[in-house]
């Protein structure tokens, strides 16, 4: 499998907490990418990191890349019950056209 | 703008059966993909394609055709429906030709059911 796999599955936390989820891949990537999905919703694209950069911020979120251990985080800081939501990272393969997603992880913000 | 708009929201249908999930984006976008996604599982590739009447497959491509006639649509036809193809489906458009250069919009998904 060249996919991302998120760690951990599954999160809860208190709201104004932060959540931290990662994200570990086998192959070379170009980038990677960070997607957020509501409960029976589509995915939205949250923020691109490439991999000559080792950390990217965007508001609340920031995104870590160390291409040696071939693993990227997201830190979502001060969450909200608003934040409740699965996260998935994407990572492309050798032919630059194939976005492959991991399991997803499921984040639970409790106010 | 609409973005990427995707009919039907829900379907039902029988083993055997054949049917076509429509996939439209207004923002003239040169790449649009297929993904299901199934629990446990994330979201798989089924097709994709780079521009008008260039296709080429995905992760999970058997069982599912695909056409890009215009830039704009980019229908996915289940030949033979069965069970295993129940899922839920999305297209995903991006700007560019190269999915990784820039972020993918996805639709509201189709809701797939097989008997």
């Amino acid at each position: 499998s060249q996919q991302g796999e998120e760690d951990p599955q599954a999160l809860s936390i208190q709201e104004g907490e932060n959540a931290t989820m990662n994200c570990s891949y086998k192959t070379s990537i170009n980038n990677l990418q960070w997607y957020r999905q509501n409960s029976g919703r589509g995915l939205v694209h949250l923020i691109l990191i490439r991999s000559n950069e080792r950390e990217k911020h965007s508001g609340r979120l920031r995104v870590t890349l160390d291409t040696s251990k071939k693993s990227s985080s997201l830190l979502i800081t001060a969450s909200r019950a608003a934040d409740t939501a699965s996260y998935f990272c994407a990572i492309i393969t050798d032919n630059n056209n194939d976005m492959r997603f991991g399991a997803g992880t499921r984040l639970t913000v409790k106010p | 703008n609409a973005g990427v708009t995707q009919t039907p929201k829900f379907q039902v249908l029988k083993t055997g059966q054949s049917m076509t999930l429509q996939c439209a984006q207004d923002m003239n976008h040169e790449y649009m993909s297929w993904y299901r996604q199934d629990p446990g599982m994330g979201l798989r590739l089924i097709h994709y394609s780079v521009g008008a009447g260039i296709t080429d497959q995905g992760e999970v491509p058997n069982g599912y055709n695909v056409s890009r006639s215009t830039t704009e649509d980019f229908p996915l036809r289940l030949l033979s429906a069965a069970p295993s193809q129940t899922s839920v489906y999305f297209c995903a458009s991006s700007y560019s030709a190269q999915a990784n250069t820039g972020e993918l919009f996805f639709g509201e998904g189709s809701r797939l059911t097989v008997l």
